[in-house]
């Protein structure tokens, strides 16, 4: 089984859609959840930490499963720049991140 | 906002040759990451530096590969011959000791010919 996994994608949505990323990891000593995104040949960013409680930046919503092991990420409203491949990113007890493959969004006009 | 500076933004380089990638971490940062993605895959860890050495390193990171920190201020990685499969974004990315998320630089494309 793969670290983490991710939906495989891509996700074409049109513009004011609600879209969202689902992703697994296998490492349940994992200690740290993040989305990152990455757009084409760029770095990846930091787009949110994942808190066990759940946690909304904006437009923008991230929640963790430990007992499934399972992170989601939910976009509202989505815009033309929300456009990007979405990682799912894990660091277990040392200090490596594990990515996932990515899911890419594109939002259509 | 603060900034991880990689030079250069791409580099060609002959199968067999040593290639050095640089890397300006943020200044208050604490621990030090090398990353690689070979186009269309996903981002893999190589390893990471913490007070002057490296504390955890992947199955990726060889004899082949080393890092140094030369001045405090520089993060660079080497590889000493390259291989064709070698080619691939390279992210150097720093944090601080307080939170867990990383700042990537720009990346070097590296291309091995």
């Amino acid at each position: 089984r793969k670290e983490v996994e991710q939906d495989p994608g891509p996700f074409n949505v049109p513009e004011g859609a609600t879209v969202a990323f689902n992703c697994t990891y296998s490492n349940s000593a994992s200690q740290s959840f993040f989305w990152y995104r990455q757009d084409c040949r760029k770095e990846p960013k930091l787009l949110m930490s994942v808190y066990s409680s759940g946690n909304e930046d904006g437009r923008f919503t991230a929640q963790l499963n430990r007992a499934s092991q399972y992170i989601s990420l939910l976009i509202r409203d989505s815009k033309l720049s929300d456009s990007a491949t979405y990682l799912c990113v894990v660091r277990g007890y040392g200090q490596n991140f594990v990515f996932g493959p990515g899911t890419r969004l594109s939002v259509l006009p | 906002e603060p900034e991880v500076t990689q030079t250069p933004s791409h580099q060609v380089t002959q199968m067999g040759q040593e290639v050095i990638l640089r890397c300006v971490p943020i200044s208050n940062h604490l621990y030090f990451y090398w990353y690689r993605q070979i186009l269309g895959q996903k981002v893999e860890f190589l390893v990471s530096f913490y007070n002057n050495e490296i504390s955890e390193k992947s199955e990726i990171f060889d004899d082949q590969f080393s890092v140094e920190r030369p001045d405090g201020s520089n993060f660079t990685l080497k590889i000493r011959s390259t291989k064709l499969e070698d080619s691939a974004m390279y992210f150097c990315a720093s944090r601080d000791g307080l939170t867990y998320g990383y700042t990537f630089g720009s990346g070097t494309r590296l291309t091995v010919v």
